[in-house]
């Protein structure tokens, strides 16, 4: 069973700090998507990594996949209130599916 | 742009009625597939289709049915509700299938706030 851990659960800082959180697994995964899920929406794709060790920048958001595609980071720069939200990890399931971590809830405080 | 319409946004049920999630995308995407979201769990996979008339479980089929005879639509059915059905629904569109490859975007819509009492 292909399962995505991400960590930490809850994360709950001051305007202007930097954050990481994780996404691992034991198993490998040919590609890795991050998506971000505020209240009362849907998820939406932030970024897609398909190459071990690829590093993706979005702004103030660093994205990197894991040399042996096994995990994922979300590295954000000078969070701001706006970041606030959950953030998935998902990959790619046996059924051409997706499969998601638990999420990450990022509050960020003004 | 409309993307992946969701109906009803609120329901509330009782135990053993039956109900319809409805779920419209018109981007002309082949796949389209349906999640439920639960505190501490994710989102699993409940039915998926890979195109008009082909239909497939996920995850977590049980208590569900689904249908795909259009390529827009794509309904959830609850057959009797169960208060372990008190979930966030969400239909997700995609042009090719549900993998998260490079150049697949996939679209969600805004989610279902079911209750089952």
């Amino acid at each position: 069973t292909q399962l995505l851990e991400q960590s930490p659960q809850f994360l709950s800082i001051q305007e202007g700090e930097n954050l990481t959180v994780y996404c691992n697994s034991s198993s490998v995964f040919s590609s890795l998507q991050w998506y971000r899920q505020e209240p009362g929406e849907g998820p939406v794709l932030l970024v897609t990594v398909v190459t071990g060790g690829e590093v993706k920048k979005l702004k103030r958001l660093t994205f990197q996949f894991g040399d042996a595609r096994k995990d994922s980071s979300l590295h954000i720069t000078a969070a701001q209130p706006g970041d606030t939200g959950l953030y998935l990890c998902a990959g790619g399931g046996s059924q051409g599916n997706l499969i998601f971590g638990k999420g990450t809830k990022l509050s960020v405080k003004p | 742009n409309a993307g992946v319409t969701q109906t009803p946004k609120f329901q509330v049920l009782k135990t053993g009625q039956s109900m319809t999630l409805q779920c419209a995308q018109d981007m002309n995407h082949e796949y389209m597939s349906w999640y439920r979201q639960d505190p501490g769990m994710g989102l699993r996979l409940i039915h998926y289709s890979v195109g008009a008339g082909i239909t497939d479980q996920g995850e977590v089929p049980n208590g569900y049915n689904v249908s795909r005879s259009t390529t827009e639509d794509f309904p959830l059915r609850l057959l009797s509700a169960a208060p372990s059905q008190t979930s966030v629904y969400f239909c997700a569109s995609s042009y090719s299938s549900g993998a998260p490859i490079a150049g697949n975007t996939i679209y969600f819509g805004e989610g279902s706030w079911l209750t089952v009492v």
